[in-house]
């Protein structure tokens, strides 16, 4: 199946710091999404993004499909952005299942 | 307001009974499923259904049922639970694959524990 594979791991940022999460994927993809897990477990989906640019408010993300990854951008950061961030795949072979990253753990301090 | 809500949030229960949790979609799509997530394993499918009276095993669907009656409702069955059945639980839904934008949307998330 499809391996999702996400970077870094963890990442502490300083509050108004800006950071970069990358996500690889080994296969041709129907859908890409990224999650903000917060500190209550729920998932908070941030971007529906099998390609191309979004933007919302100081996030971004990017995906470039035919290289397989995706990146999302974090800009001015704040400490309500602490958690987890999850990139989540899917390709057209596997019907509907979303295959999850490992996570990249983010805290921001103040 | 379009939403997947399961209930219960939060469960402890004992080994051996019987529970339901709990999973609704007012968005009317079509696909439905259970995931769960443990530390280091991240999130894994347990089932899905493609619609009403058509459901599948995902990746670890041992020691648990689904039914899909409705289009609305994805119920999630453990007949007798176990300890390393303890998880966070989510359900999620939508459109069927080919019909354009396939984002999922999830639940809030029940956190379950067996002892």
């Amino acid at each position: 199946g499809i391996q999702v594979e996400q970077s870094p791991p963890d990442l502490i940022l300083q509050e108004g710091a800006n950071s970069t999460l990358r996500c690889n994927f080994s296969d041709s993809v129907n859908n890409l999404q990224w999650f903000h897990q917060n500190p209550w477990g729920q998932l908070i989906n941030l971007f529906y993004i099998p390609s191309g640019t979004k933007q919302n408010g100081r996030l971004s993300a990017t995906t470039v499909a035919t290289e397989r990854y995706s990146l999302l951008y974090i800009s001015s950061s704040q400490t309500t952005d602490s958690g987890v961030y999850f990139c989540a795949a899917m390709i057209k072979a596997a019907g509907n299942k979303l295959t999850f990253g490992g996570g990249t753990r983010v805290l921001v301090k103040p | 307001e379009a939403q997947v809500t399961q209930n219960p949030r939060y469960l402890i229960t004992v080994t051996g009974k019987k529970l339901t949790v709990t999973c609704s979609q007012n968005m009317n799509h079509e696909y439905m499923s259970w995931y769960r997530q443990d530390p280091g394993l991240g999130l894994r499918q347990i089932y899905y259904s493609m619609n009403v009276e058509v459901t599948d095993k995902g990746d670890v669907p041992e020691g648990y049922k689904v039914s899909r009656k409705e289009k609305r409702n994805f119920p999630l069955i453990l007949e007798s639970p176990s300890p390393n059945q303890t998880s966070l639980y989510f359900c999620a839904s939508s459109l069927s694959p080919g019909q354009g934008q396939n984002e999922q949307f999830f639940g809030p998330g029940t956190r379950l524990t067996v002892l």
